[in-house]
């Protein structure tokens, strides 16, 4: 079964810090991509999704993810984290013969200390 | 901007009773979906429809039905509530196959059963 990894489960930064998330999904077929993210007592929101073309998609807040075929990775990034990305993130990978269903990681818990 | 509402945002109930969770979206979007998401494992798909009248299992049924009578709207059952099924549930929607895939969400209910 297709499956979404996010390795870091929770991540604890100070602001200014870089910030990487990795996501890496299992299957060898044509994906889209996406990167969702929740702030505190909010709703599921889009970051940024990848269907084709520039792998280098940019998204709001200054996010930005690489879509790596051969590594099946679609890594979230941010060079300069605010306290007001405290948020969870989730990355999602959608098989383009599965319609609109999309699988979902287990998600990143990001705290960004001032 | 396309809104998905949710009946409730907090809903305590009692081992065994029914229950029901209503979703409703205001974009005519075809897919309407049910999540529930719990610490440390994402976002779990619990049924999805299509069409109106129609639905097909996500990954976790079991304990759960949908009804969806009317395009906007999509209900979650839980026929009879056990401790196991305390969770936020959340409700997505999309545009339809060969549309636009992004999922848009509600703001959630979080169930408490007792």
């Amino acid at each position: 079964a297709q499956s979404v990894s996010q390795h870091n489960h929770h991540v604890i930064l100070s602001e200014a810090a870089s910030l990487e998330l990795g996501c890496n999904y299992s299957y060898g077929g044509t994906v889209n991509l996406f990167w969702y993210v929740q702030y505190p007592g909010q709703h599921l929101q889009l970051l940024l999704k990848y269907f084709s073309g520039d792998p280098l998609v940019k998204g709001i807040k200054g996010f930005e993810a690489e879509f790596i075929k051969s590594k099946f990775s679609f890594n979230l990034r941010k060079p300069s984290v605010q306290w007001s990305d405290t948020a969870e993130y989730f990355c999602a990978v959608n098989p383009v013969y599965n319609t609109d269903k999309l699988i979902f990681g287990t998600g990143t818990r990001l705290q960004v200390f001032p | 901007d396309v809104k998905v509402t949710q009946s409730s945002r907090y809903l305590v109930k009692r081992t065994g009773e029914k229950v029901f969770l209503e979703c409703v979206q205001d974009m005519d979007h075809e897919n309407m979906f049910w999540y529930r998401q719990d610490p440390g494992l994402g976002l779990r798909l619990i049924y999805f429809s299509y069409d109106v009248k129609m639905k097909e299992k996500g990954d976790i049924p079991e304990g759960y039905s949908v009804s969806r009578e009317k395009k906007e709207r999509f209900s979650l059952i839980l026929e009879s509530a056990s401790t196991n099924q305390t969770s936020m549930y959340l409700c997505a929607s999309s545009e339809g196959t060969g549309g636009v895939i992004e999922q848009y969400f509600g703001p959630g209910t979080r169930l408490t059963v007792t």
